[in-house]
Order: structure tokens, then sequence, then C-alpha cells
């Protein structure tokens, strides 16, 4: 139950794509929804967060899409660029940020140049 | 910008040997953590640590883990005897009140 999934495992898009990565999960206690970039040898870094009262948030090129029913949330990276190449992990956590991170799975993610 | 620091970023050491894992967090910040992650693998929490002990703990944290905070700076991990299976990236993380959870660049350990 305190599982969050994560796909797909890696995504290999053309620059200028539209990235997607989605997540799952069951416990209806989890109310902070992040997603986090990581880059090689680097520690996570925050990219953007949710929280589930709203269904969509958007910073720049970046999306979150959040279903609360389905208990479901997804990123979606438009204009997708080479830098962008990374490994993204969707993370959730219960009562607030301050409580311990649940990590999905990973997705590699590769934009063809 | 602020930063979580980390030392050292490798560390090899021998099975059954103690390791410190060091971590400066940022400087306002109230919750510290650790989460480690194996090669290829997601991120794992280890443990969180608030007004000076132990918040939270998952079933990887047993008792050859501990966590200490020996001055208003430094936040370290130690594992007593090591097994193979610790060889992984350890990250600390650290957060003022409900805001985002700032990952340090991490400690790759390796046991021999």
């Amino acid at each position: 139950q305190q599982q969050v999934k994560q796909s797909p495992q890696s995504l290999i898009v053309q620059k200028g794509g539209i990235s997607i990565i989605n997540c799952a999960y069951e416990n209806t206690a989890f109310d902070y929804f992040p997603w986090y970039q990581q880059f090689p040898g680097k520690g996570p870094a925050l990219l953007i967060a949710i929280r589930p009262d709203v269904s969509e948030k958007k910073e720049g090129r970046f999306t979150i899409s959040f279903n609360k029913s389905a208990k479901q949330f997804s990123l979606h990276i438009m204009d997708s660029q080479p830098g962008d190449s990374a490994t993204y992990f969707c993370a959730a956590s219960p009562s607030g940020s301050a409580r311990q991170l649940t990590f999905g799975s990973g997705t590699q993610l590769t934009v063809l140049p | 910008e602020p930063e979580v620091t980390q030392t050292p970023s490798h560390q090899v050491t021998q099975m059954g040997q103690e390791v410190i894992l060091r971590c400066v967090p940022i400087s306002n910040h109230l919750y510290f953590y650790w989460y480690r992650q194996i090669l290829g693998q997601k991120v794992e929490f280890l443990v969180s640590f608030y007004n000076n002990e132990i918040s939270e703990k998952s079933e990887i944290f047993d008792d050859q883990f501990s966590v200490e905070r020996p001055d208003g700076s430094n936040f370290t991990l130690k594992i007593r005897s090591t097994k193979l299976e610790d060889s992984a990236m350890y990250f600390c993380a650290s957060i003022w009140l409900q805001e985002t959870q700032y990952f340090g660049p991490g400690t790759r350990l390796l046991v021999l």
C-alpha cells in the first residue's frame, strides 16, 4: 500500500516532442506529490509538485496532471529538449512534505537531438 | 542558493567496518533525512530526524544504523558493521517546514 508505481521504465522522445510519465498510488493518506529530476552522479532535484486539491499544475514546460479518484498522476514535458535527458522520479508523502517520501522506480528519459 | 552538502563523495570500506557519512543541511532547515539508492534502483527512505530525535524510520533502518546531529550544522549517518548489501548511494535531505525536500549530491558507499 506504500508503493508508488511508475511507468514507463525508459522513454525515448524526439526533440520538440512531448514526454509523458505516469504514476499510480494506493495509499489514500498521500497528499503531496512531487516529481524529481536526477542527472547521473547527482542527487534528486525537485522539478514540480502538486497537492490533491488541484487537478493540474504547470510550471514552464512541465505540467503535472492529477486524478484523485483514479489515484494517478502524470508528468508532461512539453517541447522536450536534449538537456531534459535524465531520470525522473515521482514520489508521494502523507500529511505534508515534511514526511518521508515514497519514490517510484524512475523513468530514464532520452531526448534525441 | 543554499544547498545540502555531503562528505565524502565516495567511500570504500571492508565488510564489517564502521562508516560515518556526513551531511551539512541547509542552515535554517528543521527536518533532516537519509535516503539510499542502490545502483539502478529507486530512492528509498531510511530515517527522518526532527528536534534532535528520530521521527520516522523504515524497515531498512535497523540496529546497524544510527543518526546524530552532533552540533548545530552536521547530520551524520553511522553504519556500525557494514554488509555487502549496504553498497549504495546515500542521500541526505533537509526541509524547513512544509516545503521542498532538498537533496545533497550523495555519498557513494562501496562495501568490499
